[in-house]
């Protein structure tokens, strides 16, 4: 069964340092999107991506946050300058179409230290 | 702006048990929302969705209903097993691509 995967599973990084968190959608879905939890709290709403554009963003989606369809295959997520407060796991999630289910991957754990 | 609610926060069960979760929405305007379990650490998995014109949806043991005029949905579990252990998820879709996750229901079922 196609799955949604992410890479690395954690990892942990200074503050201020920049990280890139990295999905493989389900290949014949066209929506992306990224979540995160911290911990203890729900589940987050960040972007949503559609034909190399942002279709909606939340307002955690601040100018330190961005995203990219670097080839056919890949969907990243970069922080610019990590902060403590971005600890968190972030998902990553594809759709064939809107509004339809949504399917989520594994997670990445970011600690910042 | 859309809040979610599940009820209760925690609950637990002795195995073959029948039970409901709840879920509730401050806005109805919504396209459809999507059931989610969640196991400890790791992604979620979802379990049925529900478009805002549907009333219920069935997969195997789970069935979830649909009232969105009272922003309500349940998610009921037959027979349960102690594999059902897992945070259970709600979240709709108001927007079309973002979705709005409650806080969840953690879920234990004693052999």
């Amino acid at each position: 069964e196609p799955e949604v995967t992410q890479t690395p599973s954690h990892q942990v990084t200074q503050m201020g340092q920049e990280v890139i968190l990295r999905c493989v959608p389900i290949s014949n879905h066209l929506y992306f999107y990224w979540y995160r939890q911290i911990l203890g709290q729900k589940v987050e709403f960040l972007v949503s991506f559609y034909n190399n554009e942002i279709s909606e963003k939340s307002e955690i989606f601040d100018d330190q946050f961005s995203v990219e369809r670097p080839d056919g295959s890949n969907f990243t997520l970069k922080i610019r300058s990590t902060k403590l407060e971005d600890s968190a796991m972030y998902f990553c999630a594809s759709s064939n179409s809107v509004p339809y289910e949504q399917y989520f991957g594994p997670g990445t754990r970011l600690t910042v230290t | 702006k859309q809040e979610v609610t599940q009820i209760p926060a925690a609950l637990s069960v002795p195995e073959g048990e029948n039970l409901v979760l709840n879920c509730s929405f401050t806005d109805s305007a919504i396209y459809n929302l999507q059931w989610f379990r969640q196991d400890p650490g790791k992604g979620l998995t979802s379990l049925l969705l529900i478009q805002s014109s549907q009333r219920e949806q069935t997969s195997g043991r789970l069935n979830a209903s649909l009232d969105k005029s009272s922003g309500r949905s349940t998610l009921y579990i037959a027979a349960s097993q102690p594999g059902d252990s897992a945070t259970y998820l709600c979240a709709v879709n108001r927007s079309g691509y973002a979705l709005n996750f409650g806080k969840g229901t953690s879920l234990l079922v004693t052999p």
